[in-house]
């Protein structure tokens, strides 16, 4: 099935450092959701984005919805260990039918050098 | 609230046997979707029912099969197992907000082994 492009595949990084990563897809999107999965459960959502242009916080964590609508930015700022996990990046090109499915993106693993 | 329930946690099943899993989504949500989690495939997109009908379908065999109650729990099931099913299966329940937004609420998944 379709999948999102979303890099990096994985970071090792310094506590306190700030981290960025992206999804790139050919296709529009109307909707932009980015989730964090630990290990052993199921992703949690961490940030919606619904406007291109949008950029939207949630403590540490800024997102945002790429002005051509085929894009979307998470960054973390000062990272701590807790932030260790999966990140998934997830798109919905429309609203009805086939459409309303997520497209996902491989997922980039973070770990935090304490 | 309650969240999204999934059950059992863990199971092993050998090849041959068939499987169900159940998902008792948040009170209120009527959409539930099904995805299959394994390293380096991500999230695999399995089915989504909304009142009991199924609304969207991946591209899995006809092993995999599900379906939802009046109280919008749902089951999926997989028959004739085979090792390649080994994954983490994930249930997820979305309350369409007015946006149209299909922001989804996970469960934290059926750990299936197949020997």
């Amino acid at each position: 099935g379709q999948q999102l492009n979303q890099s990096p595949q994985s970071m090792f990084i310094q506590e306190g450092e700030d981290v960025s990563m992206n999804c790139t897809s050919s296709s529009i999107f109307n909707t932009w959701l980015w989730y964090k999965q630990d290990p052993g459960e199921g992703p949690v959502l961490l940030i919606a984005l619904y406007k291109a242009g949008e950029l939207t916080s949630n403590g540490r964590l800024t997102a945002q919805f790429g002005i051509t609508r085929k894009d979307s930015f998470l960054n973390i700022s000062a990272s701590i260990p807790s932030d260790v996990g999966i990140y998934f990046c997830a798109g919905q090109r429309g609203y009805a039918g086939n459409n309303r499915k997520l497209i996902w993106g491989l997922g980039t693993s973070l770990a935090v050098n304490p | 609230k309650a969240g999204v329930t999934q059950t059992p946690r863990y199971l092993i099943k050998t090849r041959g046997q068939q499987v169900t899993l159940s998902c008792s989504p948040i009170s209120g949500h009527r959409s539930v979707s099904w995805y299959q989690q394994t390293p380096g495939q991500g999230l695999q997109f399995l089915f989504e029912y909304f009142s009991e009908t199924q609304r969207n379908k991946g591209n899995f065999p006809g092993r995999f099969s599900g379906r939802q109650f009046s109280n919008s729990r749902s089951e999926m099931n997989v028959s004739t197992l085979e090792l390649g099913d080994s994954a983490l299966y994930l249930c997820a329940s979305s309350l369409i907000n007015l946006s149209g937004a299909n922001v989804l609420t996970f469960g934290a998944g059926s750990r299936l082994t197949v020997l």
